[in-house]
């Protein structure tokens, strides 16, 4: 399965932007990026994935090299309630299952 | 709809035995799976199905069996529990593979003494 690469942590204010990195150099031509969050004691929520466009929804963006070998999660206003883990994962597409491989995630403070 | 729903919260077992976790969706979802997660770590795939009886392991399937009869129901049996099965574990449906997003259950807390 192809592997992604996250920052440990990171750190925002509160109503500041956040660029959350991630690195998929091993992405194949099926792969989707997906990204869930983890909020302390709740099960993982989805949050954005894309196959080769930036995606943009209520929650966040997703800008993807053209290369597909990274990507950045953006929330344009991250709150108290955005302190969470964040994880980038690469589920793949075609006929298969497509199973989520979860990494350790990065896990993002914000400071009021 | 109620989502992903999973039963009980929390379950405490000793050594050797058994017992069923419960797993419903009420989205027609076709793909089901089963999560672990240890403390500080990500979440492991133990088991998974791509429709009603129909299913295939993860990364993790020892010590657990499952079946899936129905579409709305995934049940994760622990057939002779451990202690290196204490564990947080997760059920999640998606209405396909790798285009669609998973949706999360709120997680069983399970103890094995």
């Amino acid at each position: 399965d192809a592997k992604t690469t996250q920052p440990n942590s990171m750190e925002s204010n509160e109503e500041e932007p956040v660029h959350l990195p991630c690195n998929h150099s091993t992405i194949s031509g099926t792969d989707y990026i997906h990204w869930y969050r983890q909020l302390p004691s709740q099960g993982p929520e989805y949050v954005i994935h894309g196959l080769t466009s930036n995606v943009n929804n209520r929650m966040a963006s997703l800008a993807i090299a053209e290369d597909r070998k990274s990507s950045t999660l953006i929330l344009h206003r991250a709150t108290l309630r955005d302190a969470a883990v964040y994880y980038c994962i690469l589920r793949s597409g075609g006929t298969s299952y497509g199973k989520l491989t979860f990494g350790q995630g990065t896990i993002l403070t914000v400071h009021p | 709809n109620a989502g992903v729903t999973q039963t009980p919260k929390f379950q405490v077992l000793k050594t050797g035995q058994s017992m069923t976790l419960q797993c419903a969706q009420d989205m027609n979802h076709e793909y089901m799976s089963w999560y672990r997660q240890d403390p500080g770590m990500g979440l492991r795939l133990i088991h998974y199905s791509v429709g009603a009886g129909i299913t295939d392991q993860g990364e993790v399937p020892n010590g657990y069996n499952v079946s899936r009869s129905t579409t709305e129901d995934f049940p994760l049996r622990l057939l002779s529990a451990a202690p290196s099965q204490t564990s947080v574990y997760f059920c999640a449906s998606s209405y396909g593979g790798g285009g669609s997003e998973q949706y999360f259950g709120p997680g069983t807390r399970l103890t094995v003494t």
